[in-house]
């Protein structure tokens, strides 16, 4: 089952912040976070794993909250560059496949002068 | 960081030919390769997970008969769309694992196909 993203759609100003969620009704061992532009494929830009360890982009942040299955990506002071389609990717705890993703439905965020 | 290509990056086909799309990890090893179909403004759906030396595991939904993926190597994975019909154009993406700690990996992307049919 694909998890759920909040909110659809962000604009912003140069400068502003953001928040974008994603929620899973399964148990999660990872929550992956990429960005996609149109045409493009996604780049990475976050993990976090189950039990705290995380990878990721110097200006972006996100947490997990394991028990509620949820994630958040913080964009901050964000730059024209931001502007893109936000995907997480949900790794299942019980998951046989390692490194399969089902990915949200995205947040399409668009950063204006 | 690691680099996944695909080749074609466009391909326009007729309706019933069939059409081959590769993947290659570049610079590393990939004994696992997911193949994603993503329709504009949509998400990415895993079609299939291709396994080297091994069949490829199918997600519901997908056929296997109609969406065929060989895993011939550690570096190159492709995908066959056999029978092209127009509602098979999409964009495909591959993407391979790296590892970083543990279990979770990194998804390196390729830069996707678009496909075409007509």
């Amino acid at each position: 089952q694909q998890p759920v993203q909040s909110p659809q759609a962000v604009i912003l100003r140069e400068g502003e912040d953001a928040v974008i969620n994603c929620s899973s009704s399964k148990a999660l061992y990872s929550v992956h976070w990429y960005r996609q532009k149109h045409g493009e494929a996604p780049v990475f830009l976050m993990i976090l794993l189950k039990g705290g360890e995380q990878k990721g982009h110097e200006k972006i942040s996100a947490s997990f909250n394991e028990k509620k299955q949820q994630s958040s990506l913080y964009l901050t002071a964000s730059q024209l560059s931001y502007s893109g389609t936000y995907f997480c990717g949900t790794e299942d705890a019980g998951g046989t496949s390692y490194g399969k993703l089902t990915f949200g439905q995205g947040t399409i965020l668009t950063v204006h002068p | 960081g690691a680099v996944v290509s695909q080749h074609p990056s466009r391909v326009i086909c007729k309706s019933g030919t069939s059409v081959k799309i590769e993947c290659r990890s570049l610079d590393f090893q990939a004994t696992t390769m997911f193949w994603y179909r993503q329709f504009p403004k949509k998400s990415l759906m895993l079609m299939a997970t291709s396994n080297e030396g091994s069949k490829a595991t199918y997600e519901q939904g997908v056929e296997k008969d109609k969406f065929l993926i060989n895993h011939a190597s550690l570096t190159l994975s492709t995908l066959t769309v056999t029978s092209a019909h127009p509602e098979d154009s999409s964009f495909y993406i591959c993407s391979a694992p790296g590892q970083w700690l543990k279990r979770s990996y990194e998804q390196y992307f390729g830069p996707g196909t678009r496909l075409t049919v007509t």
